[in-house]
């Protein structure tokens, strides 16, 4: 149990373009997911939290207007990097927490995806 | 602000047993999680302290402090296959969920 999963898990794009990164919880429901970025040997610094029904809350310094997140339902979290710049390179990791299930605290990650703007 | 502590880098033989300390200093505390992260790859969960003293499960095992803000997960038979990183990470505040990690500490099985 307890399986994320995120699509794609590798995508190369070029300067200016937006991407679209799905985070899916597949056998719980998820009210609160979250978006986090990790640079190489680096630990992961959190982006967003992304609440099903309601606004994404940002963490400072984050541009909500540059990293679009939508939680349509309780098992689907989108995270949009709009106008991508080489700089936005990076492994964006996602992880959800069981709203339901036992332990309502653990989150459980993705496993990842690797964007690289060229 | 949240101040979250780990050795950079453990070097262990293939059978041994390895510590990884984890001390913090966060505005409230509300557990503290272990990951396991090997390249290129998500974290996996490995364990949660919230009350003080030691959780076993299996040949990890993690344990905490509350009042000197101090965590250690104890890998016992350590095989090659536990060469990753291990994240320390702690939720602070009870209104939300969100974890704060340590940058990690990278443990190489050695045969």
């Amino acid at each position: 149990g307890a399986v994320v999963s995120q699509h794609p898990s590798r995508v190369i794009c070029k300067s200016g373009t937006s991407v679209k990164i799905e985070c899916r919880s597949l056998d719980f429901q998820a009210t609160t997911m979250f978006w986090y970025r990790q640079f190489p040997k680096q630990s992961l610094m959190l982006m967003a939290t992304s609440n099903e029904g309601s606004k994404a809350t940002y963490e400072q310094g984050v541009e909500k207007d540059k990293f679009l997140i939508n939680h349509a339902s309780l098992t689907l979290s989108t995270l949009t990097v709009t106008s991508a710049h080489p700089e936005d390179s990076s492994f964006y990791i996602c992880s959800a927490r069981d709203s339901y299930g036992e332990s309502t605290d653990t989150q459980y990650f993705g496993p990842g995806t690797r964007l690289t703007v060229l | 602000g949240q101040n979250i502590d780990q050795p950079t880098e453990m070097t262990a033989t293939e059978g041994a047993i390895v510590q990884i300390n984890c001390t913090y200093q966060t505005s409230g505390f509300n557990g503290l999680f272990w990951y396991q992260q090997h390249a290129g790859e998500a974290p996996t969960f490995l364990s949660y302290n919230v009350l003080d003293g030691l959780e076993e499960k299996g040949r990890f095992s993690s344990f905490l402090s509350r009042s000197k803000g101090y965590s250690y997960l104890l890998l016992k038979e350590l095989q090659m296959k536990d060469s990753a990183s291990y994240l320390c990470a702690v939720r602070g505040r009870s209104n939300d969920y969100k974890l704060s990690f340590g940058a990690g500490t990278t443990v190489t099985v050695r045969a």
